[in-house]
């Protein structure tokens, strides 16, 4: 069983900042995704990355295959990003799809 | 474009009770999902479904059953509600299936489920 790490759990920044959340897991994946989830409690789709790099807008995902680490950076922070971020973890089977294991999630607040 | 759509999205129930969740998707999407979130365990995986006709446990299975009605539906019924099915519900939904390299879940907005 894949054991997801998410640090850190709580994170408080002031708008502007630079933000990095991290994703550490415990054993080789096909792809691992980026999701964010707001208040009101719907959960999108940021990111699935299975190696290198992406960005959309003012977020950027990185992984690191080989030490079985990945990053989410916020640019010039709003306090509009506040939400939960979950890190999430797939393994590709080839017989069809096996669902996700999740980190427990950031809970990330931008002050204005 | 509705997306994935989970009904109810609120429910109370007296241990004990049935009910069903509903969950459709209008993406022609192969793979659907069950997923429970509760505070300080994350998400977690209930049941999945990776094509049409086929259905496989999760993690967490103990208390659920599931039916994939058709390729848009996903149903999760709980036979007896116990409280420590409390928790928010969330259906998901993906193309990946054998032909297709991983893909983004699409989720639902969830179902808050109350067991008294």
């Amino acid at each position: 069983k894949n054991e997801v790490e998410q640090s850190p759990q709580n994170l408080t920044a002031q708008e502007g900042e630079f933000i990095t959340i991290n994703c550490s897991y415990s054993v080789g994946i096909s792809a691992l995704h980026w999701l964010q989830q707001h208040p009101g409690g719907g959960i999108v789709s940021l990111f699935m990355l299975s190696s290198g790099k992406k960005k959309h807008g003012r977020l950027i995902a990185t992984i690191n295959i080989q030490e079985k680490h990945s990053s989410l950076h916020i640019t010039a922070s709003h306090p509009r990003d506040s939400a939960v971020y979950i890190c999430a973890v797939e393994v590709y089977s080839g017989g069809g799809a096996d669902g996700l294991t999740f980190g427990k999630g950031t809970h990330l607040i931008i002050q204005p | 474009n509705a997306g994935v759509t989970q009904t109810p999205k609120f429910q109370v129930l007296k241990t004990g009770q049935s009910m069903t969740l509903q969950c459709a998707q209008d993406m022609n999407h192969n793979s659907m999902y069950w997923y429970r979130q509760d505070p300080g365990m994350g998400l977690r995986l209930i049941y999945y479904s990776a094509s049409e006709g086929t259905t496989d446990k999760g993690e967490v299975p103990n208390g659920y059953n599931v039916s994939r009605l058709n390729k848009r539906e996903f149903s999760l019924r709980l036979e007896s509600a116990a409280p420590s099915q409390t928790s928010v519900y969330f259906c998901a939904s993906s193309p990946m299936g054998r032909n297709y390299s991983n893909q983004p879940q699409h989720f639902g907005d969830g179902t808050r489920l109350s067991i008294l």
